[in-house]
């Protein structure tokens, strides 16, 4: 099992470019999320999904976009990359029993807009 | 939006020594989860220790026990007999009604030889 996977790791983008950070899981979870962590901070919600086709916002999610067509992929859409997206984004997966959530992370991807 | 407190931005601890990791939350679920995460300087997160809301007994797992405080709201770290690979970043997340988990900002613990 490779866990949950992230590409890129790192990347530079210019004001106003977009990219698409892809993550990947291969142990069937339902649920994938998508944070940030800013330099000496806790990871902040951007968005989740419950399962393919279904999306819902988080903390925030402005300049960002979200799809799931499948259980395994959860890619993160940013359009018009500004420096205040500059960050580390950590992409998650579980499955809830209750209140048990454990999430599994990936090894992030480290993004710097200038 | 759930608030939670992390009050030590950083902690120092002696190898071999015991060290508790405040956590406050504020939810008003009668059902939560309590996760706590270490981040050492490379960067992954990695789970650590668990506590359901309804959990009679305080979660342990090795040398990582929580004192968990319901009716305060309270889950602190405890990390028996320090290592000098227990420096790193501890966070406090609880669940929420969204099914997330919510990050504090986090500890610095640093443990000296």
């Amino acid at each position: 099992n490779a866990g949950v996977t992230q590409t890129p790791k790192f990347r530079i983008l210019k004001i106003g470019q977009s990219m698409t950070l892809q993550c990947t899981q291969d142990m069937n979870h339902n649920y994938m999320y998508w944070y940030r962590q800013d330099p000496g901070m806790g990871l902040k919600l951007i968005y989740y999904s419950v399962g393919a086709g279904i999306t819902d916002k988080g903390e925030v999610p402005n300049g960002y976009n979200v799809s799931r067509s499948t259980t395994e992929d959860f890619p993160l859409r940013l359009e018009l990359a500004a420096p205040s997206q500059t960050s580390v984004y950590f992409c998650a997966s579980s499955n809830i029993l209750g209140s048990y959530n454990e999430q599994f992370f990936g090894p992030g991807t480290r993004l710097t807009v200038l | 939006a759930q608030k939670i407190t992390q009050t030590q931005p950083g902690m120092f601890v002696q190898e071999k020594e015991a060290v508790t990791l405040d956590c406050t939350y504020d939810t008003s679920d009668q059902s939560y989860g309590l996760f706590w995460y270490k981040q050492p300087s490379s960067g992954e997160m990695i789970f650590l220790i668990y506590q359901g809301s309804y959990d009679e007994q305080n979660a342990t797992e090795g040398r990582y026990s929580l004192n968990f405080q319901k009716a305060r709201k309270s889950a602190n770290l405890v990390i028996s007999a320090s290592q000098l690979g227990d420096s790193a970043m501890y966070f406090c997340a609880p669940t929420t009604g969204r099914r997330a988990l919510t990050f504090g900002s986090g500890t610095r613990l640093q443990v000296q030889p």
